[in-house]
């Protein structure tokens, strides 16, 4: 079984300021992982996601997040953080496999400060 | 454009007056799943679908309903609704599976029940 754990249920940071989003797994198969961001009254879609191939994936909008098995962790991060990052953002995790569901994490809220 | 629709945006109904929120995408894709969102809680699965008149509950069926007749439809049916189920539900699709797929979102849909 599959479940996902989100440290911080809510983060604020600086305009170009460093994001870091945390989210730890568990699976007992190799994990797909994603990261989907929801902009406020909108559905979520997709910022990447890993599949077993380069364990330093690159996103949409400029993240990325790095798969690291021994800390059981695929953390997002951003460079530096624009007031259009402002939203939810959520982890999942998945076995892969074509009838296994995919499970989400409680969510982040991003907060962007001027 | 490629997209999920969802009707109604909003909805407030009353404890026990059948209701039906409508999904419906032009991608061709064969799974498509309903989710509700709830505070805290992240997105949980409601009932999903593999293909046309293939259906299976998710993590939380009960209380409600779904039906897939035609491959781009996939309605969410409340028989009996309960104040429980005021919610934010996001139906999505995907090419085979969510689990390693790109799952495509619709808007969501708000329900209160009172």
């Amino acid at each position: 079984a599959q479940s996902v754990t989100q440290l911080g249920s809510h983060v604020s940071v600086s305009e170009g300021a460093l994001v870091l989003l945390r989210c730890n797994y568990s699976s007992s198969v190799p994990p797909y992982l994603f990261w989907y961001v929801q902009y406020p009254n909108q559905g979520l879609q997709l910022l990447l996601k890993y599949t077993s191939a380069a364990t330093l994936v690159k996103g949409i909008n400029g993240f990325e997040a790095e798969f690291k098995k021994s800390e059981t962790s695929f953390h997002l991060t951003k460079p530096s953080a624009h007031m259009s990052d402002a939203a939810e953002y959520f982890c999942a995790v998945s076995a892969g496999t074509s009838y296994d569901k995919v499970i989400f994490g409680p969510g982040t809220s991003l907060s962007v400060i001027p | 454009e490629a997209q999920v629709t969802q009707n109604p945006r909003y909805l407030i109904t009353v404890t026990g007056k059948k209701l039906t929120v409508t999904c419906s995408q032009n991608m061709n894709h064969e799974y498509m799943s309903w989710y509700r969102q709830d505070p805290g809680l992240g997105l949980r699965q409601i009932y999903y679908s593999m293909n046309v008149e293939v259906t299976d509950k998710g993590d939380v069926p009960e209380g409600y309903k779904v039906s897939r007749k035609e491959k781009r439809n996939f309605p969410l049916i409340l028989e009996s609704p309960s104040p429980n189920q005021t919610s934010l539900y996001f139906c999505a699709s995907s090419t085979s599976s969510g689990s390693f797929y790109e799952q495509y979102f619709g808007p969501g849909t708000r329900l209160t029940v009172t």
